[in-house]
């Protein structure tokens, strides 16, 4: 099962919007609506920031949303913020197989 | 909710280790929880599950090597990781499940290195 596929970097301003791609396949990202995005900063720990494709944990921003067509999960972020500067991964559930994937990560820099 | 993890540290090509997850805040036996590891300077990878009702997953790239357990007495889970190779080294997190597959809490992290 290979790595679900987002770019390698991102860059917006402070208060623009950014969208983050994330494709998978029909076994994974099409056919589960249990996409997760992660928020990383550097040698921190991964946060959850948005589950089930589209819902925000309390704690999360509400600058950040998810959505999903087809075989791709997409990450937005409003209003762009020194802080959302990171590494964001998303993640989906492929079945009970191979049970979870991981995206390879979008660094995201805020200019 | 705290996540704790213990037992990393560096070992031969061919050795073993033990990871624990030490959970508090919560009881383990209710949840699916799960090692995700990442090598210095790229993405997340996930490990290995087990669920609530005891059942146990592994990725591809550890099958066979690596065994997940638990003590809910203990309030613990653990990775047993043997044959270990060059290419598992990484950083392991610990986590727990939350809604709808997603890791809603993650210890800090144990780094395992594997070097001769």
């Amino acid at each position: 099962q290979s790595a679900l596929t987002q770019p390698a970097s991102v860059s917006g301003s402070p208060g623009q919007s950014i969208t983050i791609s994330c494709t998978g396949t029909s076994n994974d990202v099409g056919s589960y609506n249990l996409v997760s995005w992660y928020q990383q900063h550097p040698g921190k720990v991964p946060k959850l920031m948005i589950y089930e494709v589209n819902k925000r944990p309390s704690g999360a921003s509400n600058r950040f949303s998810g959505s999903k067509s087809g075989n791709t999960a997409s990450l937005t972020i409003s209003g762009l913020q020194a802080e959302d500067e990171a590494d964001y991964y998303c993640c989906s559930y492929v079945g009970n197989r191979d049970f979870i994937i991981f995206g390879g990560g979008t660094k995201l820099t805020v200019l | 909710v705290q996540l704790v993890e213990s037992g990393g540290g560096l070992v031969q090509p061919g050795g073993s280790l033990r990871l624990s997850c030490a959970a508090s805040g919560f009881t383990l036996g209710s949840y699916d929880m799960h090692w995700v590891r990442q090598g210095t300077g790229k993405g997340l990878e996930w490990v290995s599950a087990i669920g609530e009702t005891g059942t146990t997953y592994y990725a591809d790239s550890v099958k066979g090597r690596f065994t997940i357990s638990r003590e809910i007495a203990k309030n613990s889970f653990y990775l047993q990781m043997n044959s270990l190779r060059a290419e598992d080294t990484a950083v392991y997190f610990c986590s727990r499940e939350g809604y709808a597959e997603s890791f809603d809490y993650w210890g800090q992290g144990t780094l395992v290195t594997v070097s001769s």
